[in-house]
């Protein structure tokens, strides 16, 4: 079936750039989504980039998209602390059903 | 703000007690979602909504159940937890008419331990 994996933790240094980095098995995804999770909150959609684009631009945050190694990152500059959470790479599998990576912890260091 | 309330956040339950667990949205959304998340697993869909219409996943146990009695409320029944159950369970949402990109709107959660 299909399936999204990325790796578990990332610990970076404030003013850093973080990458975290995702792969995905189902090619017919129209759109690749990035959600973030921060401590005591629901999972909230943080980005989200069209099949057929390659990279999006959204002010720190940069989602780059590889469709023949089925591989999508995404990049935040300047990372601060407040970006220290969890963050889910998805895609969508058909009618209303999205299926989302285990979650990379990122940690960032003062 | 409208907004995805699960409570409770935190539930206890003893082995092969029934609990419910319940969500509420003021999003007026059509399609609402549970998901079981475990200890740095994906979250794993056990069914949706779609409006009145209930999809079950194929392989969500039995022993999960739900109900839907109006737009803004939905629960989750376990009908005799086993201490395999014990996850996080999120409640989220999304608007049929945002289908293409279907955005959803999570709750944060209700932690459920199993004694």
């Amino acid at each position: 079936g299909e399936d999204v994996e990325q790796s578990l933790f990332l610990s970076v240094r404030e003013g850093d750039s973080s990458v975290i980095n995702c792969t995905y098995t189902d090619s017919s995804s129209t759109y690749l989504y990035w959600y973030k999770q921060e401590p005591g909150a629901g999972l909230q959609l943080l980005t989200y980039i069209f099949s057929n684009m390659d990279m999006k631009q959204d002010q720190r945050l940069t989602v780059l998209l590889n469709k023949k190694d089925k591989h999508l990152s995404l990049r935040i500059a300047d990372t601060q602390t407040g970006d220290s959470a969890i963050y889910f790479c998805a895609t969508p599998t058909g009618g209303f059903k999205t299926i989302f990576g285990a979650g990379t912890r990122l940690f960032v260091k003062a | 703000d409208a907004m995805v309330i699960q409570n409770p956040r935190y539930q206890v339950t003893q082995f092969g007690k029934p609990v419910t667990l319940s969500c509420s949205q003021t999003l007026n959304h059509n399609v609402m979602y549970w998901y079981q998340q475990k200890s740095s697993q994906a979250p794993k869909l056990l069914f949706h909504y779609y409006d009145k219409d209930f999809n079950n996943e194929a392989d969500t146990p039995d022993n999960f159940q739900s109900r839907r009695p109006n737009t803004s409320f939905c629960f989750l029944d376990i009908r005799s937890p086993g201490l395999g159950d014990a996850a996080m369970y999120l409640c989220a949402t999304s608007r049929e008419s945002n289908r293409a990109l279907n955005e959803q709107y999570f709750g944060p959660g209700t932690r459920l331990t199993v004694t």
